[in-house]
């Protein structure tokens, strides 16, 4: 069973970097066949796609965020990272991992979330 | 981007009620549409990929169907179990796009 797990300090200051990793079970981050994403959700709203990476390091960055965005990954750990510099207010959000298929690209499965504030 | 909208935005219905949500795309997305379900407080979980292929475990009471621009997910007879919110999600360009969710209330 595959099971994903986010951590990371849930509160960042204005304007300083949000980090977090995803650690992978029961699957490698060195498939050929997945990808490995970012989604977020501010709170009562709707899901944002932040990027994905592939075991190549290979990146796409939703254009929105491209410029304050990156990816990262560690096979011997069996994990990937994202980090999010400058972060403002409109940061704050439950910060899920997701596994990501290379040919219909549905999100499957998803970590539990955690919640990143940015306040000072 | 490919813009998604969804609705209703919320329903509330009763138990054994068939519920409709419909889900339409800015630009055509070809087969490339996912659902979702989310419970208040946990993951979203895939209920459907691709427009109709459901996924395993999920009750067979969940059917997806639609083409081009215009998707429906539905759901034949509501349970208890069935609240939560819905999101259809186009896997067909990037950045993937997520529609803004509909509700669903027993």
């Amino acid at each position: 069973q595959v099971q994903l797990q986010e951590s990371g300090p849930g509160l960042v200051k204005p304007s300083q970097t949000l980090s977090l990793t995803c650690t992978v079970s029961g699957a490698s981050i060195s498939s050929d066949s997945y990808y490995w994403s970012w989604i977020r959700q501010p709170a009562g709203k709707g899901l944002e796609w932040i990027g994905r990476i592939y075991n190549s390091g290979v990146t796409y960055y939703n254009p929105s965020l491209r410029s304050r965005v990156a990816m990262s990954l560690d096979t011997s750990e069996n994990q990937f990272s994202l980090k999010l510099n400058s972060v403002t207010a409109a940061d704050t959000a439950v910060y899920f991992c997701a596994r990501t298929t290379h040919y219909a690209n549905f999100f499957d499965p998803w970590g539990q979330g955690t919640l990143v504030t940015v306040s000072s | 981007d490919i813009q998604m909208t969804q609705s209703p935005s919320s329903l509330s219905a009763s138990v054994g009620d068939r519920v409709t949500i419909t889900c339409r795309a800015s630009q055509s997305v070809s087969g490339y549409i996912n659902w979702y379900q989310q419970k208040p407080g946990k993951a979203p979980y895939l209920l459907i990929d691709s427009v109709s292929n459901l996924q395993s475990g999920v009750p067979l009471r969940f059917s997806g169907s639609g083409s081009v621009t215009d998707f429906t997910l539905t759901i034949s007879s509501l349970q208890p179990e069935d609240f939560g919110s819905y999101y259809c999600q186009q896997s067909y360009n990037v950045p993937f796009t997520f529609g803004p969710g509909t509700k669903v209330d027993i």
